[in-house]
């Protein structure tokens, strides 16, 4: 399975952007980076995803370098309701079209926001 | 539409006794998973269906360990007997068919063994 580095742990102000980087240097071509975060005693929740095209949704945005070895989620404005664990993870596109990729997931980094 | 529902919240048994969480997966998605997350740790993949077939348990423990999804709609997971390591929140994702997907997460069971 497809290996993700993450830092442990970030901090951010309040109002500020944040920029949550992640390294995949072996990731194959048909993984696809997707990001989850996990708040305080809660499931994990879908963040966004993307294969190779920068990508934006009401939550965050993701860019990816253009080797895909690495990418970055970035909230533009961090709340203090952002503060969680942040996950990246390669989901395999499966070789059968009919199973659902494998979901690994790693450590994350923990976002703390401060007022 | 109606989110992953799992059940019981949270249980507390004894060690060497058996306890079953179950998952209700959103309606029509064909992939199941059952998850272990340790305090401070990540979540890691105890077991993923597609339909009612398994297409990886290679981390569950398979001595105390059990998994089922009749039918290719709910699903339950068992452990018998129970050890102290165990404690830990059991959570329960879904998603649609295919990886260009999200998966959705229930709240989890948290399991205490004492």
């Amino acid at each position: 399975d497809a290996k993700t580095t993450q830092p442990n742990s970030m901090e951010s102000n309040e109002e500020e952007p944040v920029h949550l980087p992640c390294n995949h240097s072996t990731i194959s071509g048909t993984d696809y980076i997707h990001w989850y975060r996990q708040l305080p005693s809660q499931g994990p929740e879908y963040v966004i995803h993307g294969l190779t095209s920068n990508v934006n949704n009401r939550m965050a945005s993701l860019a990816i370098a253009e080797d895909r070895k690495s990418s970055t989620l970035i909230l533009h404005r961090a709340t203090l309701r952002d503060a969680a664990v942040y996950y990246c993870i390669l989901r395999t596109y499966p070789l059968i079209y009919n199973q659902g990729g494998k979901l690994i997931f790693g450590q994350g980094t923990e976002l703390s926001v401060k007022p | 539409e109606a989110g992953v529902a799992q059940s019981p919240r949270y249980k507390i048994i004894e060690k060497r006794q058996s306890v079953a969480f179950w998952c209700n997966p959103i309606s029509g998605h064909a992939t199941l998973y059952w998850y272990q997350q340790i305090l401070g740790q990540g979540p890691k993949l105890l077991i993923q269906f597609q339909n009612n077939g398994v297409v990886d348990d290679s981390q569950l423990p398979k001595d105390r360990f059990s998994a089922e999804r009749l039918k290719g709609v709910d699903s339950t997971l068992k452990i018998q007997p129970a050890k102290l390591e165990d404690s830990a929140v059991y959570l329960c994702a879904s998603s649609s068919r295919g990886g260009n997907t999200e998966a959705f997460f229930g709240q989890g069971t948290r399991l205490t063994v004492v």
